[in-house]
């Protein structure tokens, strides 16, 4: 069974930096795409970034491009995203994907002074 | 970017009804499409990909159809458990968009 767990979500300072983990188990961790998501509160589904499973090819929504930075360690079988210079408009809960069809529970990240 | 745009945006009906959703993209994305279902504090759940192929465990009431711009998701005869929000998602190219969803509610 596919399991993905995130971690890492907090309230945090506009301008601040907060790192995102999410463990996988139940498959082959380093030969699937991994995404993350997000979701404010009462919004819909926003897509964020996503990493090939050899970390070779990466992909972000223009919003978070040199903000946001997604890795994942393949021994670990865990996947990241490096979230800095943080503003309210980022306030969502934020969704671990393989390949947008597993999903994990989310983790919460609330940006606010 | 593509704009997937999807109607209604929210939709009342009762168990045992049909019901039909569309999702139109801003351009052709070949048959690049799927569709999620989120119930209330949940994550989302994917149910199909390739604008019509079941994933593993979803019920048969379930369809989807569609290619290059406009699709459909439909459930045949609802459930009390289908009452959810639905989204459409497109990979056909980066970023990766979603519909708006539609809320489907209990008449």
């Amino acid at each position: 069974e596919v399991q993905l767990v995130e971690s890492g979500g907090d309230l945090v300072q506009p301008g601040g930096s907060l790192r995102l983990s999410c463990a996988a188990s139940g498959f082959t961790f380093s030969s699937d795409w991994m995404d993350w998501v997000r979701q404010a509160p009462g919004k819909g589904l926003e897509w964020v970034a996503n990493i090939k499973g050899d970390g070779s090819e990466k992909y972000y929504v223009e919003s978070v491009k040199g903000r946001f930075t997604i890795s994942r360690d393949n021994a670990k079988n865990s996947l990241y995203l490096q979230m800095n210079s943080l503003r309210a408009e980022d306030s969502a809960v934020y969704y671990c994907s393989r390949s947008l069809n597993d999903w994990g529970r989310g983790t919460l990240v609330t940006v606010s002074s | 970017d593509i704009q997937m745009t999807q109607s209604p945006s929210s939709l009342s009906a009762s168990v045992g009804d049909r019901v039909t959703i569309t999702c139109r993209a801003s351009q052709g994305i070949r048959n690049d499409l799927g569709w999620c279902q989120q119930k209330p504090g949940q994550a989302p759940k994917r149910l199909i990909y390739g604008a019509s192929i079941l994933l593993s465990g979803v019920p048969s009431r379930f369809s989807g159809s569609g290619s290059g711009a406009e699709f459909t998701l439909t459930i045949s005869s609802l459930e009390p458990e289908d009452f959810a929000t639905y989204y459409c998602l497109q990979y056909n190219s980066y970023p990766r968009t979603f519909g708006q969803g539609t809320k489907l509610e209990i008449k």
